[in-house]
């Protein structure tokens, strides 16, 4: 398995701030990931966070709302911009532990956002 | 594109008694993968299995069992003498082959499962 900490685990925010979110794992990583879980929904992939070069991003998520860093192979941040209300939602930092057939993929315990 | 369901929004059992979550997929991909997950109330995710599309043995870890069908594109969940312990939200999940799909997974709504005393 993979230790992944993320910090906050909640936050409250107002209209208009920004909230950066912190992903550590206990050891190096080729791809980490970006999820978002809104109040009583499912899971989406908003980026992928590559080591080196800007993040990866999904379709209906942009950079200037979702910047992400990776700073090196066991880090990485999601800032989430300009918040609103409909910003509320759990967010995860995922990564995969082995590739190919045995690839396993991992969350931290995610960032409770509430928006204001 | 990629598709999971999970029917069953909710799901209240007693204590011991048996439990399945199905779980249909849609993928054009040849090569998939599937995943199930759970989510206690703490909200971390996590992992219980995975499958590969090419590997269509069922599994059993102790109380919990798989039944992949490919021929029905489901990959159904049972949880045999269920705890309260088991009381969390499962979510059943799809990757498709290839390098770009590494990490993406395709999750279904849940299933809310609630295990009474």
């Amino acid at each position: 398995s993979a230790v992944i900490s993320q910090k906050p685990s909640r936050d409250i925010c107002q209209r208009g701030t920004s909230l950066t979110i912190q992903c550590q794992v206990d050891s190096q990583v080729t791809m980490m990931f970006w999820y978002r879980q809104q109040p009583g929904q499912s899971l989406t992939l908003i980026a992928t966070a590559n080591q080196g070069s800007e993040a990866t991003y999904e379709s209906g998520f942009v950079i200037d709302k979702f910047p992400i860093s990776r700073p090196n192979l066991t880090f990485s941040t999601l800032t989430v911009s300009n918040l609103s209300p409909e910003d509320s939602s759990i967010y995860l930092c995922s990564v995969a532990r082995t590739g190919g057939a045995n690839e396993k993929l991992f969350f931290g315990s995610g960032t409770q956002l509430s928006v204001l | 594109a990629q598709k999971v369901t999970q029917a069953q929004t909710e799901i209240s059992v007693v204590e011991k008694e048996d439990v399945t979550l199905d779980c249909v997929y849609e993928t054009r991909d040849t090569t998939y993968y599937l995943f199930w997950y759970k989510q206690p109330p703490s909200g971390e995710l996590v992992f219980l299995i995975r499958r590969n599309s090419f590997d269509e043995q069922n599994e059993i870890s102790g109380r919990y069992s798989w039944n992949f069908q490919k021929s029905t594109s489901s990959f159904n969940f049972t949880i045999t003498a269920s705890q309260v312990v088991d009381s969390a939200v499962y979510f059943c999940a799809l990757r498709g082959a290839g390098g770009t799909s590494y990490g993406k997974l395709t999750f279904g709504q849940g299933t809310i499962l609630t295990v009474h005393p």
